[in-house]
């Protein structure tokens, strides 16, 4: 099993839908939880972290589940600019640093 | 703030050829990761320093890569010989702490190797 795995996609969705990404991971020593946003051609940045009591930021909802060792991002109202791909990091376990291979959304008008 | 740096943000070089890359973190940054990004296999994280010494190489591909980090504010990823397999987004990434924080990235290098 990969220590990180996301699907690859791509999500194709409409305008104003709501979509959820989920993060599996293996290593149970994972300590904290992001999720980044990658523009085509451009660097990773930072969307949000990942707390264990979930937390939320605007249209964008992160969640932990440490028992099923997933996270998820949950977007709502879809905007054309969502669209990127979503990388999930995983890191301080055992001072490992994990990225998934990201999840690409395409937001359709 | 300037946030990370790197140079060149561009290289083309024949195989066979020395490569340097050079990233400045952001000031006061006590963590740097060097990432290898390509279509195949996402992003990789190469090497990984703290207080300027590397805590974990283990993504380092073989013996022609080599990273150094002489001090705070600046840190190089050497691949000799290159080769086209090299041709890759290479990124650098610093955070204020551990490896548990967030990460903050440069623009990337774009290395072809021909």
């Amino acid at each position: 099993r990969k220590e990180v795995e996301q699907d690859p996609g791509p999500f194709n969705v409409p305008e104003g839908a709501t979509v959820a990404f989920n993060c599996t991971y293996s290593n149970s020593a994972s300590q904290s939880f992001f999720w980044y946003r990658q523009d085509c051609r451009k660097e990773p940045k930072l969307l949000m972290s990942v707390y264990s009591s979930g937390n939320e930021d605007g249209r964008f909802t992160a969640q932990l589940n440490r028992a099923s060792q997933y996270i998820s991002l949950l977007i709502r109202d879809s905007k054309l600019s969502d669209s990127a791909t979503y990388l999930c990091l995983l890191s301080g376990g055992y001072q490992k640093v994990t990225f998934g291979t990201g999840t690409k959304l395409q937001v359709i008008p | 703030d300037a946030g990370v740096i790197q140079s060149p943000r561009h290289e083309v070089t024949e195989m066979g050829q020395e490569v340097t890359l050079r990233c400045k973190p952001i000031s006061g940054h006590n963590s740097l990761f060097w990432y290898r990004q390509t279509m195949m296999r996402g992003l990789e994280l190469l090497i990984y320093f703290n207080n300027n010494v590397p805590i974990d190489d283990s993504g380092m591909p073989e013996d022609r890569f080599s990273a150094k980090m002489p001090n705070a504010s600046f840190s190089t990823l050497k691949i000799q010989p290159s080769e086209p397999r090299d041709s890759a987004v290479y990124f650098c990434a610093s955070s204020f702490g551990t490896s548990k924080e967030t990460q903050y990235f440069g623009p990337g290098t774009r290395l072809l190797v021909l």
